[in-house]
């Protein structure tokens, strides 16, 4: 079974500024995709980013960025230009390629908070 | 126009009551999901459906049901409710196409007292 850690409970970043998150998995396929997810005190939860396990090229969507480092399990998240919408709970997320069972597998989380 | 509703958004409820939450998805996806998120934020699939397979986490208590009268919906069913069933249950769907994401509904938090 695949795992997602997220070793940082929490984390906080000066508006404007950059900031990483860290999230490192398990698994033993060779073909999966990876998420972040945004969860604001809405408690909606938000795609932000996704990656394909067999791009190397590193996802981006606007200020957001990943590090995806495959052979290292590694999927972090940077955050450029910090602003005091992104503070939320963010979420790693892995799903398998194969099988027909297709659901999320989720980190634990990391709560961001954006400093004025 | 929402893509994923769920309803109530809040549900108080005594212990040992049977519940349902129900989901609609008006995106045409064939693929449904229910996530619990328990008091310490941590997400955990329950159930994944679509036309042709239900699919459960075996640590699902079998108290907890799915139910989908159509493609577009699925419900779940709580029978005798416990104290730890409290969290919020999210709601969501996918294409059947596996690359797709997975678009969430805005969560219903159930308490049992």
């Amino acid at each position: 079974a695949q795992t997602v850690t997220q070793s940082q409970p929490e984390m906080s970043v000066q508006e404007a500024e950059t900031v990483t998150l860290s999230c490192t998995y398990d698994t033993s396929e060779s073909d999966y995709y990876l998420f972040w997810y945004k969860q604001p005190p809405s408690r909606q939860m938000i795609l932000v980013i996704r990656q394909e396990a067999y791009k190397q090229q590193n996802a981006t969507e606007n200020r957001f960025s990943v590090n995806f480092q495959k052979a290292a399990k590694s999927f972090s998240l940077k955050i450029s230009d910090s602003q005091l919408g992104d503070a939320a709970m963010y979420f790693c997320a892995y799903r398998s390629f194969s099988g027909s069972a297709r659901q999320l597998t989720f980190g634990s989380g990391t709560q961001l908070t954006v400093l004025p | 126009d929402t893509a994923v509703s769920q309803t109530p958004k809040y549900l108080v409820t005594q212990m040992g009551n049977d519940k349902s939450i129900k989901c609609e998805q008006n995106l045409g996806h064939d693929t449904m999901y229910w996530y619990k998120q328990d008091s310490k934020k941590f997400l955990k699939i329950m159930f994944s459906y679509n036309n042709k397979e239900l699919i459960i986490n075996e640590t699902v208590p079998n108290r907890f049901s799915p139910k989908s009268p159509d493609k577009a919906h699925l419900n779940l069913h709580i029978n005798s409710l416990e104290l730890g069933d409290s969290a919020v249950y999210f709601c969501a769907s996918s294409p059947q196409v596996i690359a797709e994401t997975q678009y969430f509904g805005p969560g219903t938090r159930l308490l049992v007292l």
